[in-house]
């Protein structure tokens, strides 16, 4: 099946900074992609959909100006965690559909934010 | 909002049991419906994608059924085996090209 790839998969970062997460999909073009988080023992939520070359869409309650996404091209969206603080630690996972095929949709392997 | 339901939340079986996992979510106009596990930390994998016009699908020891008037789905795994200890999510979506809704899922544990 398709591949769907993120960078990094852990980081650690002190509270006030800002964090870039990558989402690539390695052998299909994915206009839309997905971003979701997930609080240990939870669901998985979503927070916004990565269209490329327009503005994301984001879902009730989350904060645009506080995580920056960026679908610069048919095969990367970036989510940008800024003035990251304790709260925004968590598991976050991005999902492109392979639209051409089969409308499966394809995760990435996940990025683990801790913040201190 | 689509509301998706697991059951049951935890499941512990000894190896070589068949099981059941069930699925329930309330808007049934739904394009499709995956199966996926997780694993402690890790990311999704796709297990099963079943279609809105099919009623199930087969991979290996796995069984998908669809009752979409219903709002149901479930996940039948034959033979199991200590590794398809994992969770496992069920997760409609509206379109194709459309977000998925997800449940809490059901952590399954196989015990050798």
């Amino acid at each position: 099946g398709a591949v769907v790839s993120q960078h990094p998969s852990w980081v650690i970062c002190k509270s006030g900074t800002s964090v870039k997460i990558e989402c690539r999909s390695l052998d299909f073009q994915a206009t839309t992609m997905f971003w979701y988080r997930q609080f240990p023992k939870q669901s998985l939520m979503l927070m916004a959909t990565s269209n490329e070359g327009s503005k994301a869409t984001y879902e009730q309650g989350v904060e645009k100006d506080k995580f920056l996404i960026n679908h610069a091209s048919l095969t990367l969206s970036t989510l940008t965690v800024t003035s990251a603080h304790p709260e925004d630690s968590s598991f976050y996972i991005c999902s492109a559909p392979d639209r051409v095929h089969s409308h499966e949709q394809y995760f990435g392997p996940g990025t683990r934010l801790t913040v201190t | 909002k689509q509301e998706v339901t697991q059951i049951p939340a935890a499941l512990s079986v000894p190896e070589g049991e068949n099981l059941v996992l069930n699925c329930s979510f309330t808007d049934s106009a739904i394009y499709n419906l995956q199966w996926f596990r997780q694993d402690p930390g890790k990311g999704l994998t796709s297990l099963l994608l079943i279609q809105s016009s099919q009623r199930e699908q087969t991979s290996g020891r796995l069984n998908a059924s669809l009752d979409k008037s219903s709002g149901r789905s479930t996940l039948y795994i034959a033979a199991s085996q200590p590794g398809d200890s994992a969770t496992y999510l069920c997760a409609p979506s509206r379109g194709g090209a459309n977000n998925l809704f997800f449940g809490t899922g059901t952590r399954l544990t196989v015990i050798p």
